[in-house]
């Protein structure tokens, strides 16, 4: 089956700085990737669709300049918080669409990024 | 209204119960449904897809309902490893995002 890779699998830093977080399609191509959010308690919500070689397209209420994707490759795309502050520890998940007959297309998720800001 | 609604829950039910969730969804324009499982912490996981038809998967049988915009999930002879939040998915086609329900958490007891 379609595997996606995130790493890290979680991260702690200093207000301020900046994270960077990896999604892999490992054997598959994506061109489509998507990135979410998820508080505790909360359903998963969508931050931004990520195209190979095009900018990302943000969802409303994201800010692009806060969170700087980057879909480089056909199996890979960054996710990188600047300036992150403790409002922006959650678990940041991301997931590549995988093309089926039809529209039955199916989204494998990565296992997630758990970030804390202190 | 939320795109995609779901039974608030928390449903606690004994093990070998049959138990049933709901969701319901606005966009009439929408093309795939799937149930999700995610475990606490984790990533989710595709339970299943739903189709028209009806489908099931052993113990679980999903409907959608175009007419009424509404899905289900059936799980029959429940199983502590059930034990999940369970998520409506709704998608508009290839390369649309997919829309989250809020999830409805299932605990099965002993």
């Amino acid at each position: 089956g379609a595997v996606v890779s995130q790493h890290p699998s979680w991260v702690i830093c200093k207000s301020g700085t900046s994270v960077k977080i990896e999604c892999r399609s490992l054997d598959f191509q994506a061109t489509t990737m998507f990135w979410y959010r998820q508080f505790p308690k909360q359903s998963l919500m969508l931050m931004a669709t990520s195209n190979e070689g095009s900018k990302a397209t943000y969802e409303q209420g994201v800010e692009k300049d806060k969170f700087l994707i980057n879909h480089a490759s056909l199996t890979l795309s960054t996710l990188t918080v600047t300036s992150a502050h403790p409002e922006d520890s959650s678990f940041y998940i991301c997931s590549a669409s995988l093309p089926r007959l039809g529209t039955d297309n199916e989204q494998f998720f990565g296992p997630g990024t758990r970030l804390t800001v202190l | 209204r939320k795109e995609v609604e779901q039974d608030p829950g928390p449903f606690n039910v004994p093990e070998g119960a049959t138990v049933a969730f709901n969701c319901t969804y606005s966009n009439s324009a929408s093309q795939s449904f799937f149930w999700y499982r995610q475990d606490c912490r984790k990533e989710p996981k595709l339970l299943m897809s739903v189709y028209s038809s009806g489908n099931e998967d052993g113990r679980f049988t999903a409907q959608l309902n175009r007419a009424s915009q509404y899905i289900s999930l059936l799980i029959r002879d429940s199983k502590l490893s059930d034990s999940a939040t369970y998520l409506c998915v709704v998608n508009g086609g290839y390369g649309q995002n997919f829309v989250f329900g809020p999830g409805t958490r299932l605990s099965v007891l002993p």
